[in-house]
């Protein structure tokens, strides 16, 4: 199985500044056939299920705000934050989806310092 | 726009069993490989199964496999999870997720609906 180990579990961001997560897999999510990592983060608010942010890890879902951004290759990956608002407020989670079981991390922890 | 609507749920005894359904809409469901997802009560997500878009290949968690089965029945537009000798650790809220057509990515989640497993 591949385990995603995310850090820091949580962090505390001024709004306007940025905040970085990260996220290693302990195998590579890259598929050399068609140089795509199996990536993705997501982004939970509290009492409502996951929203997609990011797929192939630095492809940005339709809709998404363009101060999210995901980048990394192969077994680490970041998910940044660039100018935090207040409506980020949420756990955030990368998801391999390379082979199953399919696998989450752990999560990261986003609030307002 | 992609509706996934879960029921099912409620309070079980360990060793019970209980069918979770999800009732998908706005999109061609016999199209789409789903998953089911569940998460603990303050807890992260865990992924736990999946059922190809014909229900060819079904996949699962080893913490489930042979207790648990997915199903689909796209007539209905219809996911299921039969749910069989539960357990106190089995309680989450359960959620129907929509895959894609060429990768098991999750791209749309339900509400889920919430397990309780109890005496």
């Amino acid at each position: 199985d591949i385990v995603m180990t995310q850090s820091p579990d949580s962090l505390a961001v001024s709004l306007g500044e940025r905040a970085t997560m990260n996220c290693k897999s302990s195998q590579s999510v890259l598929l050399s056939s068609n140089n795509k990592n199996y990536l993705a983060w997501y982004q939970q608010k509290p009492g409502q299920p996951p929203k997609l942010l990011i797929h192939w890890a630095s492809i940005r879902e339709s809709g998404v705000p363009d101060r999210f951004s995901g980048s990394g290759s192969g077994t680490d990956f970041t998910l940044t934050i660039s100018s935090l608002q207040a409506e980020d407020v949420a756990v955030y989670y990368c998801h391999q989806y390379y082979s199953t079981p399919l696998t989450f991390g752990g999560g990261t922890k986003v609030e307002i310092k | 726009q992609v509706q996934l609507v879960e029921s099912g749920g409620g309070v079980v005894q360990p060793g019970g069993s209980l069918r979770l359904s999800c009732v998908a809409s706005g999109f061609t469901f016999s199209t789409y490989g789903m998953h089911w997802v569940r998460q603990a009560p303050g807890k992260g997500l865990e992924w736990m199964a999946f059922i190809q878009y014909d229900g060819g290949n079904k996949y699962y968690v080893d913490s489930v496999m042979g207790r648990f089965t997915i199903s689909r029945d796209n007539s209905k537009g219809t996911l299921y999870l039969e749910m069989n000798s539960l357990r106190a650790e089995d309680s989450a809220v359960y959620y129907c997720a929509k895959g894609l057509i060429t990768s098991y990515r999750i791209d749309s989640w339900g509400q889920g609906t919430l397990v309780t497993v109890s005496s």
